[in-house]
């Protein structure tokens, strides 16, 4: 069965230095998305991406972030100076054109030192 | 309250018993969804319940909309041990990114 895949599994990095976090979303998929997720808390919207542009974004998607969708398989979310709030889990999901269905990776964990 | 947010905020009960969980929400929807998710993963589509629809099931699960309180339930039936997780609600208003609750987190004894 086709997957969302997420790259790396758990990332430890230190305040102020800049993260990339990547995506493989499901290949027929047009629709892609981050979420993240700090421990213990709900699961925050960042950011939409569809036909090669940011459609809709959250009120913590600030200048640090940026997503980038490279290649026709790989979609990235750029972190450009992590603070200490930005440990949490992230979620890259991709939806089709047709369903309202989000498929989750299983998540890229930050850890921001 | 924020746009979808589920009670009770933990539930516990004994395998073969009901688990129900209900979601609130704020403003006009498109469409309401259940995820689950297991500790430390990432989340499962469970169920999608359309606007226009007041009632859905899928197996075990059984999911209710009432869009006149702007609620939802989700009830697992015969729950199992493996149900153990946090089952989230989320709703599209139509543009198609997801809002989802806080959560419910359920622990079934075996």
């Amino acid at each position: 069965e086709p997957e969302v895949t997420q790259t790396p599994s758990h990332q430890v990095t230190q305040m102020g230095q800049e993260v990339i976090l990547r995506c493989v979303p499901i290949s027929n998929h047009l629709y892609f998305y981050w979420y993240r997720q700090i421990l213990g808390q709900k699961v925050e919207f960042l950011v939409s991406f569809y036909n090669n542009e940011i459609s809709e974004k959250s009120e913590i998607f600030d200048d640090q972030f940026s997503v980038e969708r490279p290649d026709g398989s790989n979609f990235t979310l750029k972190i450009r100076s992590t603070k200490l709030e930005d440990s949490a889990m992230y979620f890259c999901a991709s939806a089709g054109l047709n369903t309202g269905e989000l498929f989750f990776g299983e998540g890229s964990r930050l850890t921001v030192l | 309250s924020q746009q979808g947010e589920e009670d009770p905020q933990a539930l516990s009960i004994q395998e073969g018993e009901n688990a129900t969980m209900n979601c609130s929400y704020k403003t006009s929807i498109n469409n309401l969804q259940w995820y689950r998710q297991n500790s430390g993963r990432g989340l499962v589509h469970l169920i999608l319940i359309r606007s226009n629809e007041r009632e859905k099931h899928s197996g075990r699960l059984r999911v209710t909309l009432d869009t006149s309180k702007k609620s939802s339930s989700l009830l697992i039936t015969a729950s199992r041990a493996a149900d153990t997780a946090s089952y989230f609600c989320a709703t599209d208003t139509g543009r198609r990114a997801l809002t989802f609750g806080s959560g419910t987190r359920l622990q079934v004894q075996p």
